[in-house]
């Protein structure tokens, strides 16, 4: 496609439960990045894969948090034992390799009831 | 690691008027400022950029200006229109992850 493309575009989910978000990047893009934006807050960072690996995961709130891209293209954002305080808007961004221009996805919005 | 502040929070214009909005950093090491658009539902949108190399880039009706010594980087709109009407974030970026500033709520009234 000619953007990001991020799915679901909704997800709500129980307590507890695991939930998987899915980011497929602009095409060629090696850079991909995670970002988390709550309401009425800017996104804030939180995974950053160059290719297969990821660069920085610094911004992962904890172990329940885990991402992977095992191809260098398609990315999962996967959370252990959802918490309340998990439900915000997940943003997946890609980057063509050597420039640091982020296109964003539409986003998933994470609901935990 | 780096902080951004934006200023203001919310921002009320007439269409036709000019809208600033401001943001200062505070890691030195950054050196690439954009500026993100977005509307309700959507994702944030680029629609300028600058590097520290360089004090002003203008596209069309949007200019951005960076003051490296003081470390704080505008967004200028002119000309404004409804459609401008969105939350505009600023970013700051050393390496390669970006930090954003909270962001500005932009209304343009007809």
């Amino acid at each position: 496609g000619a953007g990001v493309s991020q799915t679901p575009s909704n997800k709500v989910t129980e307590k507890g439960k695991y939930v998987e978000l899915r980011c497929d990047p602009i095409s060629g893009h090696t850079a991909l990045y995670w970002y988390r934006q709550s309401l009425g807050q800017g996104p804030e960072f939180l995974i950053y894969f160059q290719g297969t690996g990821a660069a920085d995961d610094s911004g992962l709130p904890n172990d329940r948090f885990f991402a992977v891209r095992p191809e260098g293209s398609v990315s999962t954002l996967k959370i252990q034992r959802t918490e309340r305080g998990d439900s915000a808007v997940y943003l997946c961004a890609s980057s063509p390799s050597g420039q640091r221009e982020a296109f964003f996805g539409q986003g998933t919005r994470l609901t935990v009831v | 690691g780096e902080n951004v502040e934006q200023h203001p929070s919310t921002l009320s214009v007439q269409e036709g008027d000019s809208a600033v909005i401001k943001c200062t950093y505070s890691d030195s090491a950054s050196n690439y400022f954009p500026w993100y658009k977005q509307e309700l539902g959507k994702g944030p949108q680029l629609i300028i950029d600058i590097r520290s190399n360089v004090g002003e880039k203008k596209d069309q009706r949007i200019a951005v200006t960076l003051n490296k010594t003081a470390k704080h980087f505008s967004l200028h709109i002119t000309e404004t229109q409804p459609e401008d009407s969105a939350v505009y974030f600023c970013a700051g970026a050393g390496y390669s992850t970006l930090t954003f500033g909270k962001g500005t709520m932009l209304l343009v009234s007809p």
